[in-house]
């Protein structure tokens, strides 16, 4: 079975710095996918990027980017120019590819981390 | 933008009662899933349907948790007696095969 490891139950970062929030996973799979969830106080589960693993090239979404190192097992989310809506819990989530890639029907379930809370000071 | 919804938003039941959460996936999509988030807690998967089936369905999943689609749009989970333990925030997500969408959830709470 998956499992996803957030060693970090809480971060703060300053408006307009940049925070690294840190994911680990362990997977015996090749084939998957690996998700940063946001979760603001409404807690709704808004994506915020995602990343192949067959992919080298770290995944971006504007200020945020991924730092996937597939050899070790982690998955880190750098937010850069941080703003007070990024205020939030961060979740780390993993997919089998299993479904995707081969269209078995069986649909993959998200693992999902213990979230990180991230707080922005002004 | 297609989105996930779910009704009704918050929920407040009796302990014994039956519920009946209800969600509208992006049409088109192939899979659907049902997860609960205890307060503070990570959130948990329950069920994946697939194919008007069960595709798999975890621990927490058990006699007392059922899913359908009866009419080909809405997913439903229903819960027939419900326990204290089951309050939490339940989501519903849909699929293409590539990523979930997931609703805003409903709130559940049992007393």
């Amino acid at each position: 079975a998956q499992t996803v490891t957030q060693s970090q139950p809480e971060m703060s970062v300053q408006e307009a710095e940049t925070v690294t929030l840190s994911c680990t996973y362990d997977t015996s799979e090749s084939d998957y996918y690996l998700f940063w969830y946001k979760q603001p106080p409404s807690r709704q589960m808004i994506l915020v990027i995602r990343q192949e693993a067959y992919k080298q090239q770290n995944a971006t979404e504007n200020r945020f980017s991924v730092n996937f190192q597939k050899a070790a097992k982690s998955f880190s989310l750098k937010i850069s120019d941080s703003q007070l809506g990024d205020a939030a819990m961060y979740f780390c989530a993993y997919r089998s590819a299993r479904g995707a890639v081969w269209n078995t029907g069986t649909a993959s379930k998200l693992t999902f981390g213990t979230g990180t809370r991230l707080q922005v000071t002004l | 933008e297609p989105e996930v919804t779910q009704t009704p938003s918050h929920q407040v039941t009796q302990m014994g009662q039956e519920v009946i959460l209800r969600c509208v996936p992006i049409s088109n999509h192939l899979y659907f899933y049902w997860y609960r988030q205890i307060l503070g807690q990570k959130v948990e998967f329950l069920v994946s349907f697939y194919n008007n089936e069960i595709s798999e369905k975890s621990e927490i999943f058990d006699d007392q948790f059922s899913v359908e689609r009866p009419d080909g749009s809405n997913f439903t989970l229903k819960i027939r007696s419900t326990k204290l333990e089951d309050s939490a925030m339940y989501f519903c997500a849909s699929d293409p095969n590539t990523e979930a969408f997931f609703g805003q959830g409903t709130r559940l709470t049992v007393v």
